[in-house]
């Protein structure tokens, strides 16, 4: 799995887009970038993921820039309940093999 | 929500005693995983199941062992439980499909080993 890259920690006003980055510079082109959150003492919540063009869904979008080295995930009216971490993860479609590599994800606080 | 639940939710043991803990679905899904997270390490990998008595290691799985004997419940067993093993574990399913297969995850048990 490619290693990402995330910011330790971001500040959103309430209402507002948030906007979260991250590299995967060696993303191979197979491997798929998968977001999840997980809110304070909860498990992770599986968010969107993308292979090379823009996706959304009922809780976010995501953007992947054309050489797929980075992306954006975009929650378009952030409300107090997004305030959580936030995971960056890239790996590939491997139906035997579905392990999830966690790094420290970027603290997003929804400021009211 | 998935249907995923975990037992017991918190737990307070001493060292060298066994622990087990539980994670039962109602999904049907073939892959169920097991991880820990601790401060300044995220969520590792202990072990997981890609079928009823198919199971394998994970990037931390020293001291624990997994059984899945039914598709809809994955145990993990602490055989002597050490200070060391003081964390929150949390269980995972996924239908391991063709595509691509999102988790999910259930509400944690948090252990602490005295």
């Amino acid at each position: 799995d490619a290693k990402t890259t995330q910011p330790p920690s971001m500040d959103c006003a309430e209402g507002r887009a948030a906007n979260l980055p991250c590299n995967h510079s060696t993303i191979s082109g197979n491997e798929y970038v998968y977001w999840y959150r997980q809110i304070h003492s909860q498990g992770p919540q599986y968010i969107i993921h993308g292979l090379k063009n823009n996706e959304t869904n009922e809780m976010a979008s995501l953007i992947i820039t054309e050489d797929r080295k980075s992306s954006t995930l975009i929650l378009p009216h952030a409300t107090l309940r997004d305030t959580a971490v936030y995971y960056c993860i890239a790996r590939g479609k491997n139906f035997g093999n579905e392990k999830l590599t966690f790094g420290t994800g970027t603290r997003l606080t929804i400021i009211p | 929500d998935a249907g995923i639940t975990q037992s017991p939710r918190h737990k307070v043991t001493e060292t060298g005693t066994p622990v087990t803990l539980r994670c039962h679905q109602t999904e049907n899904h073939r892959y169920m995983y097991w991880y820990r997270q601790d401060p300044g390490h995220g969520l590792r990998l202990i072990h997981y199941s890609y079928g009823v008595k198919d199971t394998d290691k994970g990037e931390v799985s020293d001291g624990y062992s997994v059984s899945r004997s039914k598709t809809e419940d994955f145990l993990l067993t602490l055989e002597s439980a050490t200070s060391s093993q003081t964390s929150v574990y949390f269980c995972a399913i996924s239908p391991g499909l063709a595509g691509v297969n999102e988790q999910f995850f259930g509400p944690g048990t948090r252990l602490t080993v005295l």
